[in-house]
């Protein structure tokens, strides 16, 4: 079974601070991908990437910053929290190929004060 | 880039009736049509795709249509169950590229 996991399901954190939201998969994907989730937007791709140390804008990077130091590890980070920022967060991770089903992680509800 | 548009946005049906999702897309290079189901509180998994040389696809109650020539697919949920209720997510993939683009999805409610 393909195993997508995220290092927190609820987090608060407070205007400014650095946020670290962590991704790790078991299945040797070579992509993964981060979204944020907001009601009535549906699913909006962030970063992605498709190898170590290699990373792809979104279409909504601005205040996002990804790090992919491991194949099976990919991190998001808000240099400096907002409150517009409040959201869910989804990780993703998929084969390269043709047939790239997009398995997500549980999702983080992040809340910014 | 892809522009992907679902509708409609909430949907209401009795159990045993069925569901019709719609969705368009701009880029006629897209090749691969997948659907992803997400129940509440739930991550979202993919319940059936189809690609660009398919004009449709069955899995027991859900099937999936697609009309090139307009650039437009949908999902057709027959015999709904109360455990159908969710949200549905179309995609969107071009070809050659890994990323997907998401309509907004279809928050589907199935009454008893």
């Amino acid at each position: 079974d393909v195993k997508v996991t995220q290092s927190s399901r609820y987090l608060v954190k407070r205007t400014g601070e650095k946020v670290f939201l962590e991704c790790v998969q078991d299945m040797d994907h070579e992509n993964m991908f981060w979204y944020r989730q907001d009601p009535g937007l549906g699913l909006r791709l962030i970063y992605f990437s498709y190898d170590v140390k290699m990373k792809e804008k979104g279409d909504i990077p601005e205040g996002y910053s990804v790090s992919r130091e491991k194949k099976e590890r990919f991190s998001l980070i808000l240099e400096s929290a907002s409150t517009n920022q409040t959201s869910m967060y989804l990780c993703a991770s998929s084969f390269r190929g043709p047939n790239n089903e997009q398995f997500f992680g549980p999702g983080t509800r992040l809340t910014v004060l | 880039g892809e522009n992907v548009e679902q509708h409609p946005s909430t949907l209401s049906v009795q159990e045993g009736d069925s569901a019709v999702i719609k969705c368009t897309y701009s880029d006629s290079a897209s090749n691969y049509f997948p659907w992803y189901k997400q129940e509440l509180g739930k991550r979202p998994q993919l319940i059936i795709d189809i690609r660009s040389n398919v004009g449709e696809k069955k899995d027991q109650r859900i099937a999936v249509t697609l009309n090139k020539t307009a650039k437009h697919f949908s999902l057709h949920i027959t015999e709904t169950q109360p455990e159908d209720s969710a949200v549905y997510f179309c995609a969107a993939r071009e070809s050659g590229y890994s990323t997907l683009t998401f309509g907004k999805g279809t928050m589907l409610l199935v009454s008893p």
